[in-house]
């Protein structure tokens, strides 16, 4: 069946560093993937979307890197803040239905002062 | 701009209760809605979906249902409570090529 998973449940970094956020999927028919945010006793939060035929595309301060040969997808945060402090998700389709995507347990991402 | 209200955001019920959380989207038209539940320090789970009014589709069997009896009003329910309905509950909005817009959530605890 398909599956995501996040590499590491938690990842802390130094104020000003930059994070890398990664993420495996197993469902090689995936086309479309998104990385959500989600701050404590919210709901997640879209951060940025990439589809199969990119493999990579830059936000404001983040970027997402999609590998799918070795069906490996990244969330790059450039000069993290301690606002970027959260659990990200990542969730993979294999169609345009966003709604039907199947995510990953989270990355808990601290960032120290 | 489109917006997404979820209420309550925190609820205690006691076992064999009834449940009904509501949801309701402004700003778009025959928008796709679901039903996420979340258990702690876990992914998300989908619970139903409905493509428009009157169209529900289950993912999991469970004590849980959805209806949609307007467009962007969509409504979670249980008959009885299960102490294993416990759990944060999100509803959320799509449309075509778009991710998702997820409410802030109910916090449910059976007791």
């Amino acid at each position: 069946g398909e599956s995501v998973g996040l590499h590491l449940p938690t990842l802390s970094v130094q104020e000003g560093d930059n994070s890398i956020i990664n993420c495996a999927y197993s469902n090689s028919a995936s086309d479309y993937f998104i990385w959500y945010k989600q701050e404590s006793g919210k709901g997640p939060q879209f951060i940025i979307d990439i589809r199969s035929n990119m493999d990579k595309r830059q936000g404001q301060r983040v970027t997402v890197l999609l590998n799918k040969t070795v069906k490996h997808l990244s969330l790059q945060i450039a000069a993290t803040q301690p606002g970027d402090s959260a659990v990200y998700f990542c969730a993979e389709t294999p169609n345009t239905n966003a709604g039907k995507s199947t995510f990953g347990d989270g990355t808990t991402l601290t960032v120290k002062p | 701009s489109q917006t997404i209200h979820q209420w309550p955001a925190t609820l205690v019920q006691p076992v064999g209760s009834p449940l009904s959380l509501e949801c309701t989207v402004e700003g778009t038209s025959n928008p796709n809605l679901y039903w996420y539940r979340q258990a702690a320090g876990r992914g998300l789970q989908l619970l139903f979906y409905s493509v428009g009014i009157g169209q529900i589709s289950s993912e999991v069997p469970q004590n849980l249902s959805a209806s949609r009896p307007q467009d962007r009003q969509f409504i979670l329910s249980s008959k009885k409570l299960l102490l294993s309905d416990s759990g944060f509950y999100l509803c959320a909005w799509s449309v075509i090529h778009s991710p998702l817009h997820f409410g802030n959530g109910t916090r449910l605890t059976v007791t």
